[in-house]
């Protein structure tokens, strides 16, 4: 059985740090690119972050809103992929969400709240 | 960037209506697309791949199809256990997009 578990999240003041875990199990983990996809209050769905496979030299890819500031990374050992948000905002206010290439699997999602 | 522009926003239907959803695309995406499910409290899964390729599990009065830049999902007989939000995704091009979401309602 596939699973996926955040970890990771809770509330912060702006300009803090916090880092996501996503643990997994269940799959070929060291094979699958990952995401990470984070939701809104207002329900809006918003792609993060992409992180490829070791034959794919573990390339990555950001959305603009957050190039700069977070950093996703993977340990394959363990099975997990990693959000790491700087200099949070209030905007980026969200349950985030961990999913793997094919998008068939999704964990609970964590929430993630910035505000003073 | 990609922009998907979801419609209509939220729509209230009838049991065993037909119902469509669309989102059209700012630029080619081939047919690089997924519609997703999600209902309150859940995680969003999946029911269409590649624009026309219904995913495991789903029921069969799901669809997906492709009219140049539009892309539709379509509920062939609306059952209440359909009630969700409906979001599409462009995986052709980062950063990859979400349509803006549907709320589907029974009336």
């Amino acid at each position: 059985e596939v699973q996926l578990v955040e970890t990771g999240g809770g509330l912060v003041q702006p300009g803090k740090s916090l880092k996501l875990t996503c643990a997994t199990s269940g799959f070929t983990f060291s094979n699958a690119w990952m995401h990470w996809v984070r939701q809104s209050p207002e329900k809006q769905l918003e792609w993060v972050a992409q992180i490829k496979a070791k034959s794919n030299n573990y390339a990555t890819y950001y959305a603009e809103s957050v190039k700069g500031r977070f950093t996703i990374s993977r340990d394959d050992s363990k099975s997990s992929v990693y959000l790491q948000m700087n200099s949070l905002k209030e905007e980026d206010t969200a349950i985030y969400y961990c999913t793997p290439y094919n998008w068939a699997y999704w964990g609970q999602g964590v929430m993630v709240t910035v505000s003073s | 960037d990609i922009q998907m522009t979801q419609s209509p926003s939220s729509m209230s239907a009838s049991l065993g209506d037909r119902v469509t959803i669309t989102c059209q695309a700012s630029q080619d995406i081939g047919n690089n697309l997924i519609w997703f499910q999600q209902k309150p409290g859940k995680s969003p899964r999946p029911m269409i791949y590649y624009a026309t390729n219904l995913a495991n599990g789903v029921p069969s009065r799901f669809s997906g199809s492709r009219s140049g830049s539009d892309y539709s999902l379509t509920i062939s007989s609306l059952e209440s256990e359909d009630m969700a939000d409906y979001h599409c995704l462009q995986y052709k091009q980062y950063p990859l997009t979400f349509g803006s979401g549907t709320k589907l309602e029974i009336k």
